[in-house]
């Protein structure tokens, strides 16, 4: 069964700069990749996708991802964090042998420092 | 274009009382459909999903029941709620036909429910 391995629950960095999320991937089959974002007392919003295209991808509000076959990654970047960034990130992986549901890590909180 | 729509977006209830969280779906037909609790710090649980009318798949053994009346409404219910039942309960929906897409889920915005 896929899973994936978010690693960090907790991420301060200061405004402007580098955001770095981690998540590591578990699958028998090349998988399909999700970022999700949260925002205090909301759903959860789609940051990016990958779906075998192309390695690296890009999402809303500045953040990409990179699909690492080697490594088992799909790490979550954006160059300069804003404020607007403080969320939670979940990081998901879709069976397609298993009706392609979703199976997310446990969330990253971002805290951004002024 | 599709939107979920949840409500109430937030409950507080007594322990023993019951529950009903609805969700519905516009903009699109044959959905599957998802129920998700997001307790604090634990992540996202999937507690039951749907692919048609009256079809409901249970992921975890609980309190709780889920029934889908129509193609587009799903039901999560409680008869007697439990302190543990508190949490941020999410509905999410899905392209059933994989052609159209890769397991993608679209939330709605969550109802928080307090069990006091």
């Amino acid at each position: 069964a896929q899973s994936v391995t978010q690693l960090g629950s907790h991420v301060s960095v200061s405004e402007g700069a580098l955001v770095l999320l981690r998540c590591n991937y578990s699958s028998s089959v090349p998988p399909y990749l999700f970022w999700y974002v949260q925002y205090p007392n909301q759903g959860l919003q789609l940051l990016l996708k990958y779906t075998s295209a192309a390695t690296l991808v890009k999402g809303i509000n500045g953040f990409e991802a990179e699909f690492k076959k080697s490594e088992t990654s799909f790490h979550l970047t954006k160059p300069s964090a804003h404020m607007s960034d403080a969320a939670e990130y979940f990081c998901a992986v879709s069976d397609r042998y298993n009706d392609y549901k979703l199976s997310f890590g446990a969330g990253t909180t971002v805290t951004v420092r002024a | 274009s599709q939107t979920i729509h949840q409500w109430p977006a937030t409950l507080v209830q007594p322990v023993g009382s019951p529950l009903s969280l609805e969700c519905t779906v516009e903009g699109t037909s044959n959905p599957n459909l998802y129920w998700y609790r997001q307790a604090a710090g634990r992540g996202l649980q999937l507690l039951f999903y749907s692919v048609g009318i009256g079809q409901i798949s249970s992921e975890v053994p609980q309190n709780l029941s889920a029934s889908r009346p129509q193609d587009r409404q799903f039901i999560l219910s409680s008869k007697k709620l439990l302190l543990s039942d508190s949490g941020f309960y999410l509905c999410a929906w899905r392209y059933r036909d994989r052609g159209w897409g890769t397991g993608e889920l679209f939330f709605g915005e969550g109802s928080r429910l307090t069990v006091l």
